[in-house]
């Protein structure tokens, strides 16, 4: 299972863009990189999948560089309500379990 | 999407009571279920994959007898947890992922606020 590396938290003013990078370099041939978002008393909360290059979607972006050792997720313009947990998976997305990091607190300021 | 239902919630019990808690996948088959526990401001931690139709696979540390997980069908799993006492309170959380959907990740479960008193 590839392991995930991400900083703990960060800080960021609303209507500003938000790079969370993940560190992921044990990643395997067939591992998909996903992200999640996790308020509190909630269940996680599936953002953005991607296997290489870019992905878009209408809530971020998520950037892989060609050696998949890390990634970028990338929210255009936070609002307060962003504030979260941003956890970075890595897995084939089979019957793999799925281990999580320490995850990034996000901290949206006003 | 797929949706992965929790219940109940939250749910308060006496210490050496059990409870059940389960999760279940609404629009999509799940041969294979995870359950998680998380403590206030730690990461979710893997306890076990819960197999339809054969025993659960649990993480080092995590009592066997004392969560005790059932998959009887392909859209439910259940967690109990025997005899709970307070340093079982936790938020617990199941996940699960739609095979047919293809590469969406895994879909969790809303969480379970047990409270032991």
């Amino acid at each position: 299972l590839a392991k995930t590396t991400q900083p703990i938290s960060m800080d960021s003013y609303e209507g500003q863009e938000v790079n969370i990078t993940c560190s992921h370099n044990n990643i395997a041939t067939n591992d998909y990189i996903t992200w999640y978002q996790q308020f509190p008393s909630q269940g996680p909360r599936f953002i953005i999948q991607g296997y290489k290059t870019k992905v878009t979607n209408e809530v971020a972006s998520l950037f892989i560089p060609a050696d998949r050792k890390s990634s970028t997720l990338s929210l255009p313009r936070v609002s307060l309500s962003d504030t979260a947990v941003y956890y970075c998976l890595v897995g084939d997305g089979g019957y793999q379990k799925v281990t999580f990091g320490t995850g990034t607190k996000l901290q949206v300021i006003p | 999407g797929a949706v992965v239902s929790q219940h109940p919630s939250w749910v308060i019990c006496k210490s050496g009571t059990s409870v059940k808690i389960e999760c279940r996948s609404l629009d999509f088959q799940a041969t294979t279920m995870f359950w998680y526990r998380q403590f206030p401001k730690q990461s979710l931690m893997l306890m076990a994959t819960s197999n339809e139709g054969s025993k659960a696979t649990y993480e080092q540390g995590v009592e066997k007898d004392k969560f005790l997980i059932n998959h009887a069908s392909l859209t439910l799993s259940t967690l109990t947890v025997t005899s709970a006492h307070p340093e079982d309170s936790s938020f617990y959380i199941c996940s699960a992922r739609d095979r047919q959907t293809a590469n969406y990740g895994y879909t969790f479960g809303s969480g379970t606020r047990l409270t032991v008193v």
